[in-house]
């Protein structure tokens, strides 16, 4: 598609249960970022792909936040045993990766529209 | 300490203002910088990258000071579409970009 895309745009669950969010990034993207943003915050880094695997993971909260991206394209967010604190809107981005130079704003990095997670 | 420090704001300044942000930020490796733009319930948005020598795109202006850590962004002659969240970005490592929790600023006719 010609943008990020993400879904669902909303989700509502209880609290206790598993939950996928869904990001299709930019057609030839390599890269591709998960954030979390709350209200009154700016998006907060979780993980970054590169291709199929994990290249950083360490702004995953805690064990109950799991992300894949399996064919390098299509990823998804797992959060199990939700909990209200993880009510946020949870953005994707996608980026190309331009071989010596980099990732990022200079490279098409684009944001999908979100999904907004509501823990009740 | 937040690698990204901005003033939350609001900023309410009227139509045809002129209205200056800064940014600070900690980490002195930082690479890259960009001013991203965030309407209500909306993704954010590029709005321009800060180069070393200073940069302006039509009524903005981006600055940057690596000695102070600091990035400014200036907004000439404000519109009422002016009217969002200014996200400050800094890239560090490879990979990495931290966003400021933004200032939001208020255009009144």
């Amino acid at each position: 598609g010609a943008g990020v895309s993400q879904t669902p745009s909303n989700k509502v669950t209880e609290k206790g249960k598993y939950v996928e969010l869904r990001c299709d990034p930019i057609s030839g993207h390599t890269a591709l970022y998960w954030y979390r943003q709350s209200l009154g915050q700016g998006p907060e880094f979780l993980i970054y792909f590169q291709g199929t695997g994990a290249a950083d993971d360490s702004g995953l909260p805690n064990d109950r936040f799991f992300a894949v991206r399996p064919e390098g394209s299509v990823s998804t967010l797992k959060i199990q045993r939700t909990e209200r604190g993880d009510s946020a809107v949870y953005l994707c981005a996608s980026s190309l990766n331009h071989p010596g130079q980099g990732v990022g704003p200079n490279y098409g990095y684009t944001f999908g529209s979100g999904t907004r997670l509501t823990v009740v | 300490r937040k690698e990204v420090e901005q003033d939350p704001g609001p900023f309410n300044v009227p139509e045809g203002a002129t209205v200056a942000f800064n940014c600070t930020y900690s980490n002195s490796a930082s690479q890259s910088f960009f001013w991203y733009r965030q309407d209500c319930r909306k993704e954010p948005k590029l709005l321009m990258s800060v180069y070393s020598s200073g940069n302006e795109d039509g009524r903005f202006t981006a600055q940057l000071n690596r000695a102070s850590q600091y990035i400014s962004l200036l907004i000439r002659d404000s519109k009422l579409s002016d009217s969002a969240t200014y996200l400050c970005v800094v890239n560090v490592d490879f990979n990495k970009f931290y966003f400021g929790s933004g200032t939001k600023l208020n255009v009144k006719p």
